[in-house]
């Protein structure tokens, strides 16, 4: 899988809109970009994935520059229970079963 | 529909006892983690299965071994449980196919503490 490189941590107040960075320079051509959250105490939850440009579910958006070498989780509006550890993941769809998770990035939201 | 399924939800064993965490699903996926979570880490591929009836190492497979049992279960064994193994455990399986969302599922967490 394509490496990936996060922010440890940050914060943000209720109401703001929170983008969180990636960085996966050596994205292959195959490869997907996938996010996850995961609450304390909890196993992580699939929130979006995109392959290129810009993809909108109800929960986020996902944005991902012409080069692919990285790419932005954008949540609108955040409230305290958006507070938890977001993982960038860059793999194949098919292929490479290898499904390794990083150290993530943990988004605290503050009142 | 219970998705992953994860046995027992708390565990606590001596230095050198030996047990099996279980794991089943109900979605027919696949494919199947394991992993374990420290305080302050993100999550460390132990093993996985692609398909039944195979298995592959993944980033810190020492002092484990799993079974893919059939198609919805895949264990995980310690022989001799150590301190440093001390952890929670999370079982994930899913489906994969050349095509957007190919999400994964998540157990709830097996929390395993090694005295």
């Amino acid at each position: 899988l394509a490496k990936t490189t996060q922010p440890i941590s940050m914060d943000s107040y209720e109401g703001q809109e929170v983008n969180i960075t990636c960085s996966h320079n050596n994205i292959a051509t195959n490869d997907y970009i996938t996010w996850y959250q995961q609450f304390p105490s909890q196993g992580p939850r699939f929130i979006i994935q995109g392959y290129k440009t810009k993809v909108t579910n109800e929960v986020a958006s996902l944005f991902i520059p012409a080069d692919r070498k990285s790419s932005t989780l954008s949540l609108p509006r955040v409230s305290l229970s958006d507070t938890a550890v977001y993982y960038c993941l860059v793999g194949p769809n098919y292929g490479n079963n290898r499904l390794a998770f990083g150290k993530g990035n943990q988004v605290v939201v503050i009142p | 529909n219970a998705g992953v399924t994860q046995t027992p939800k708390f565990q606590v064993l001596k230095t050198g006892q030996s047990m099996t965490l279980q794991c089943a699903q109900d979605m027919n996926h696949n494919s199947m983690y394991w992993y374990r979570q420290d305080p302050g880490m993100g999550l460390r591929l132990i093993y996985y299965s692609a398909s039944e009836g195979t298995t592959d190492k993944g980033e810190v497979p020492n002092g484990y071994n799993v079974s893919r049992l059939n198609k919805r279960e895949f264990s995980l064994r310690l022989e001799s449980a150590a301190p440093s193994q001390t952890s929670v455990y999370f079982c994930a399986s899913r489906n994969l196919r050349d095509q957007l969302n190919t999400e994964a599922f998540f157990g709830q967490g097996t929390r395993l503490t090694v005295v």
